[in-house]
């Protein structure tokens, strides 16, 4: 079956400027998760969706918001761009919090 | 958040030694224990998810051991390959909760 599948791979934006990226999980998996990995950091929590629900939100500024939508897909979007926003952003599905959960390739934003 | 710690943040073994490593996690509250090994250039890929105080998970040449009362699990790595070079996380789940929290994770590297 498909995996996880992050859009875009790779992008490139500036100061200010604001980004939306894409997940789609695997079929069936109603639980989506976002993480940032910055260089010497582990992944850090974002949020999590159930059913188009945001159960759980890390400590991150309001700039970083997200939403699921009825197909499971989700998205995040992070506004006013600072330039330690710049990070790989994983995303993850599962059946529920306790199975395993599958990343995507993430996508690796660079702000300018 | 929980307070997740993995150790040692590194480590260079030879070709076909064993090594382990250490998560420690609050024991408090605790549902369930993930392992991740995360290679470079590619996605986090779960090896195990573990609930049981003194359950023992295997997978090939590697397994891994819980225990709740005291907060840890150990990874064993037996005859380690240079395929085994990766980044390994854990993320206990507490609970009532629905996300991970990942510590920084043991970066192995095996040297043929």
């Amino acid at each position: 079956k498909a995996g996880v599948t992050q859009t875009p791979r790779y992008l490139i934006k500036t100061r200010g400027q604001q980004v939306t990226l894409s997940c789609s999980p695997i079929s069936g998996h109603r639980s989506v998760s976002w993480y940032q990995q910055t260089p010497g950091q582990g992944l850090q929590f974002l949020f999590e969706y159930f059913s188009e629900t945001q159960r759980n939100k890390g400590n991150f500024p309001g700039r970083f918001s997200g939403r699921q939508f009825s197909n499971s897909r989700s998205e995040m979007n992070v506004s006013t761009l600072e330039l330690g926003d710049s990070a790989l952003y994983l995303c993850a599905s599962s059946l529920n919090s306790v199975t395993e959960a599958f990343f995507g390739q993430g996508t690796r934003l660079t702000v300018v | 958040i929980l307070n997740v710690e993995q150790s040692p943040q590194s480590l260079h073994v030879q070709e076909g030694d064993s090594t382990n490593f250490t998560c420690s996690f609050p024991s408090s509250n605790f549902y369930a224990l993930h392992w991740y090994r995360w290679e470079t250039a590619k996605s986090p890929e779960a090896l195990f998810v573990m609930t049981l105080n003194g359950d023992e998970k295997k997978k090939g040449r590697i397994s891994a051991t819980l225990n709740t009362k005291e907060g840890y699990s150990y990874l064993y790595i037996k005859g380690s390959q240079p395929e085994d070079s990766a980044t390994y996380l854990c993320a206990p789940l507490g609970t009532g909760a629905n996300n991970l929290f990942f510590g920084t994770g043991t970066r192995l590297t095996v040297i043929p």
